[in-house]
């Protein structure tokens, strides 16, 4: 079946620009997480949607960033008024949450470049 | 706040040798992922480790748990070419009970298998 989707694959913008990054996750899967992978932090946790639940944004470096899911499916992380420092790749997974062993399933990333 | 620590971060091998990567956490959890992620690519999972003593084999893989200790490892035998990628380990946040699912992963190890 198809696993988690994103797009772009790539976005090259300026820096005080927003940029959407969207993320599909596998269907069925009730739990969406967005991290970010980067030279400088590594691997980092960001945001966290499970169900109907708040998200957990305790992640999010700044308030510039967001992120919503609608309709318990597709999610959109938005960076306002990005910065050189914001450049990475953005990772988004999915879990089904239906036992224990709840594997996360990653996406391929959306490559992000702030000039 | 919860660490990660694997080491070593660069490992470079010969085919046909075994090695270990450790990884190390600075708080209780009973649940550890190993992935796998090749050049510009994304994550890949390789083992979910669900409690203490757990061992999981794939292949020329093979991953345990010990939470006492606080410790994974990643045992490589007979390496071969196509294991060259970087591994991560990660660890689930939250210790026992519901996990939220937010991982805190370890900086990678950098695997290259030599002829």
């Amino acid at each position: 079946g198809a696993g988690v989707s994103q797009s772009p694959s790539n976005k090259v913008t300026e820096k005080g620009k927003d940029v959407e990054l969207r993320c599909d996750p596998i269907s069925g899967h009730t739990a969406l997480y967005w991290y970010r992978q980067s030279l400088g932090q590594g691997l980092e946790f960001l945001i966290y949607f499970q169900g109907n639940s708040a998200p957990d944004k305790s992640g999010l470096p700044s308030d510039r960033f967001s992120a919503e899911r609608t309709g318990g499916s597709v999610s959109t992380l938005t960076i306002q008024r990005t910065q050189q420092e914001d450049s990475a790749v953005y990772l988004c997974a999915s879990s089904s949450r239906g036992g224990r062993q709840e594997t996360q399933y990653f996406g391929p990333g959306t490559r992000l470049l702030v000039l | 706040e919860l660490k990660v620590e694997q080491n070593p971060l660069f490992l470079s091998m010969q085919e046909g040798k075994n090695y270990t990567i450790y990884c190390n956490y600075s708080t209780t959890s009973d649940r550890l992922y190993w992935y796998r992620q090749d050049p510009g690519k994304s994550l890949e999972s390789l083992f979910v480790l669900l409690s203490n003593g757990a061992v999981k084999q794939e292949g020329r893989l093979m991953a345990s748990l010990d939470t006492k200790a606080r410790l994974s490892t990643l045992h490589i035998t007979a390496a071969v070419h196509d294991l060259s990628a970087t591994y991560f380990c990660a660890v689930d946040a939250n210790a026992g009970g519901t996990s939220y699912g937010k991982l805190t992963f370890g900086q990678g190890t950098i695997l290259t298998v030599h002829p």
